[in-house]
């Protein structure tokens, strides 16, 4: 079936530390791929997408990109900060005409960034 | 940028009793919106998928009797848990999608926490 494996968590970092965060997935089909950031008492936003194959996401700094070959989105950061210690998902929507275009989650990472 | 609430943010409540969450998009018409259920450590997990003005999709192995869904409006969205037990106590995100298509963008409220004791 379909579905996305991350890295757990938590990953604790020191501040300008790099940050990888690994998100493998499996689908069918050409899937669209996405992070998503969760911040503490907040909704998930958006970070960053690709739609398809050898595109780059980036973000606030944060890049990942779309890999078909090795089935794999990881999101990384060259120089993490105490704000963006938050909780990250990774996920993948099915691209076809029947979809309801809904999101598939990994089970998310925890970032604690300390100064 | 799009805005999505959800409320109450935390509720606790008996064994037996019925729960409302309600979610709103704030800023925009929301044609199609999700529930979504977390465990602690899990992903989020598709509850079902409602379009406004018509009955809920729900995905394999959730209760539609259990778990009652009304997009009655373009802004709103309620989820009522029924006859809720311990093992209905959980995490409920919603999120709401502006357009038809499917690659447009979901916006996520940021949860309920459901506590059944």
């Amino acid at each position: 079936g379909n579905s996305v494996t991350q890295m757990e968590g938590p990953v604790t970092l020191s501040e300008e530390a790099f940050l990888t965060i690994n998100c493998t997935y499996t689908a069918t089909g050409y899937p669209s791929l996405f992070w998503y950031v969760q911040y503490p008492g907040e909704g998930l936003q958006l970070l960053l997408k690709a739609t398809k194959a050898d595109d780059k996401g980036s973000n606030k700094g944060f890049e990942a990109t779309y890999r078909k070959e090795t089935t794999s989105f990881h999101l990384e950061k060259g120089s993490v900060q105490v704000s963006d210690s938050a909780v990250y998902f990774c996920a993948l929507r099915l691209n076809y005409g029947g979809s309801q275009g809904n999101l598939i989650f990994g089970k998310g990472t925890k970032l604690s960034v300390k100064p | 940028g799009a805005v999505v609430s959800q409320h109450p943010s935390r509720v606790i409540c008996k064994s037996g009793t019925s729960v409302k969450i309600e979610c709103r998009s704030l800023d925009f018409q929301a044609t199609t919106m999700f529930w979504y259920r977390q465990f602690p450590k899990q992903s989020l997990m598709l509850m079902a998928t409602s379009n406004e003005g018509s009955k809920a999709t729900y995905e394999q192995g959730v209760e539609k009797d259990k778990f009652l869904i009304n997009h009655a409006s373009l802004t709103l969205s309620t989820l009522t848990v029924t006859s809720a037990h311990p093992e209905d106590s959980s995490f409920y995100i919603c999120s709401a999608r502006p357009g038809q298509g499917y690659t447009d963008t979901q916006y996520f409220g940021p949860g309920t926490r459901l506590t059944v004791l």
